[in-house]
């Protein structure tokens, strides 16, 4: 099945920084790269999302990069602010005949006024 | 639009006792999903429906663990007896039809917070 490994587990940056998540997958069949954002206590909730037809995808602030070649994608954050402050999650999704998404284990992004 | 609705959001029993957790989808959305998220982790993948079948069931711990979506719309799902290790928080998610291969964004609900003594 597929293994989706988050880097790092605790992310702490000043307030205006940038920031960097990495996500790397072993199945070649997934085609689908969702990031979610959960804050404490609340649901998960989507910020973007990358196809395996697509090597960059940006959003305001937000941009995500996905490598095929090496299975592994991103999750770029701009000009950090408080707010940003949540746990965020990567996931893939196979398209191998099975549509189980496989989630990362989650970053804890902080960011410090 | 309301978003995905569950109940109860907290549940506190002791262990060998059944539970079970309520799931509202939005509407018009065929496809759900029930996750488990143990703290710090991610969601795991526990059951996925299309509409009233269950195509992906391979991570439901079928011993005591069971889900029904009758009629393809709100779903439950039960455990028959509890353990301690299924403290966890049971989330629910819904997104319209996957076609194509091609997948929509997952909405994801609350959360049930289930406590096991």
């Amino acid at each position: 099945g597929e293994n989706v490994e988050q880097h790092p587990s605790t992310l702490s940056v000043q307030e205006g920084d940038s920031a960097v998540i990495k996500c790397t997958y072993s199945d070649s069949a997934s085609n689908y790269f969702p990031w979610y954002k959960q804050e404490l206590g609340k649901r998960p909730q989507l910020i973007i999302d990358i196809r395996s037809n697509v090597g960059e995808k940006k959003d305001q602030r937000i941009a995500v990069t996905l490598n095929k070649t090496a299975k592994h994608f991103s999750l770029h954050i701009t000009e950090t602010q408080p707010e940003d402050s949540a746990v965020y999650f990567c996931a893939a999704y196979s398209s191998g005949g099975s549509y189980i998404p496989t989630f990362g284990r989650g970053t804890s992004l902080i960011v410090h006024p | 639009e309301a978003g995905v609705v569950q109940s109860p959001r907290y549940k506190i029993i002791e262990k060998k006792q059944p539970v079970a957790f309520w799931c509202n989808p939005i509407s018009g959305h065929n496809t759900l999903y029930w996750y488990r998220q143990n703290l710090g982790q991610g969601p795991e993948l526990l059951i996925r429906y299309e509409n009233e079948e269950a195509v992906d069931d391979s991570q439901l711990p079928k011993d005591r663990f069971s889900a029904e979506r009758l009629k393809g719309v709100d779903s439950t799902l039960k455990i028959q007896p509890a353990e301690l290790g299924d403290s966890a928080v049971y989330l629910c998610a819904s997104s319209p039809r996957i076609l194509g291969g091609s997948y929509n964004e997952q909405f994801f609900g609350p959360g049930t917070r289930l406590t096991v003594l």
